[in-house]
């Protein structure tokens, strides 16, 4: 069965940490890993993955992911009460994705 | 403006009843999706469209269904027969299967 893991389930941090979430995944027939910020109601669109060890950098957010190990981290540096969010992880095995629970992370001032 | 709308945001439904969802883009994606959100679980795939006149069911389809007429327009349809309908709804689009999904704001259906 496919599945996709995300932990920790909720983080809460002090503004300015940095903090690691963590995605893995055992998807059939693999094409890409995706990350999502949902704040409210939609998910906005973060990163989009395909090949091992190569960073996707987005100001304060960065993501890597590792096909051999089956998993994928999304950092956030410098944390600001902004990044107050669910994040997604989502895992495209053939014409359909997959989604994790998420990380509810919340930023304490 | 391009994007994705769905309406309406908050819906209410008596038992029994069918209910559509609408979803429009203006964004000419090719492909677009129906999830279904739960507290404490993942989006979960209930029916995808990558082009006009096809779709294909998802992980949980069974009580829904939907239509692909046009290519700006997926509308879905949570029949009677689905036994626990009262969640979030959230409709996306791609360019292609291959690329990232963007959302709509949702609609959260309520059956009392």
């Amino acid at each position: 069965e496919d599945k996709v893991v995300q932990s920790p389930l909720s983080l809460v941090v002090h503004e300015g940490d940095t903090v690691t979430l963590n995605c893995s995944y055992e998807v059939t027939n693999f094409r890409s890993l995706l990350w999502y910020k949902q704040e409210k109601k939609a998910p906005t669109f973060l990163f989009m993955l395909t090949s091992s060890g190569i960073e996707k950098k987005s100001g304060r957010l960065s993501s890597i992911l590792d096909k051999k190990e089956l998993f994928s981290i999304l950092n956030i540096t410098a944390t600001q009460t902004g990044d107050s969010a669910v994040y997604l992880c989502a895992v495209r095995g053939g014409n359909q994705f997959y989604f994790g629970t998420g990380t509810s992370l919340t930023v304490i001032p | 403006d391009g994007g994705i709308t769905q309406s309406p945001k908050y819906l209410f439904r008596k038992e029994g009843q069918n209910v559509t969802l609408s979803c429009e883009q203006n964004l000419n994606h090719d492909a677009m999706y129906w999830y279904r959100q739960d507290p404490g679980q993942g989006l979960r795939l209930i029916y995808y469209s990558q082009i006009v006149n096809d779709f294909q069911k998802g992980d949980i389809a069974e009580g829904y269904s939907v239509s692909r007429e046009k290519k700006e327009s997926f509308p879905l349809t949570v029949t009677s027969a689905q036994k626990n309908p009262t969640a979030f709804y959230l409709c996306a689009s791609s360019i292609t299967a291959y690329n990232e999904q963007f959302f709509g704001p949702g609609t959260r259906l309520t059956v009392l």
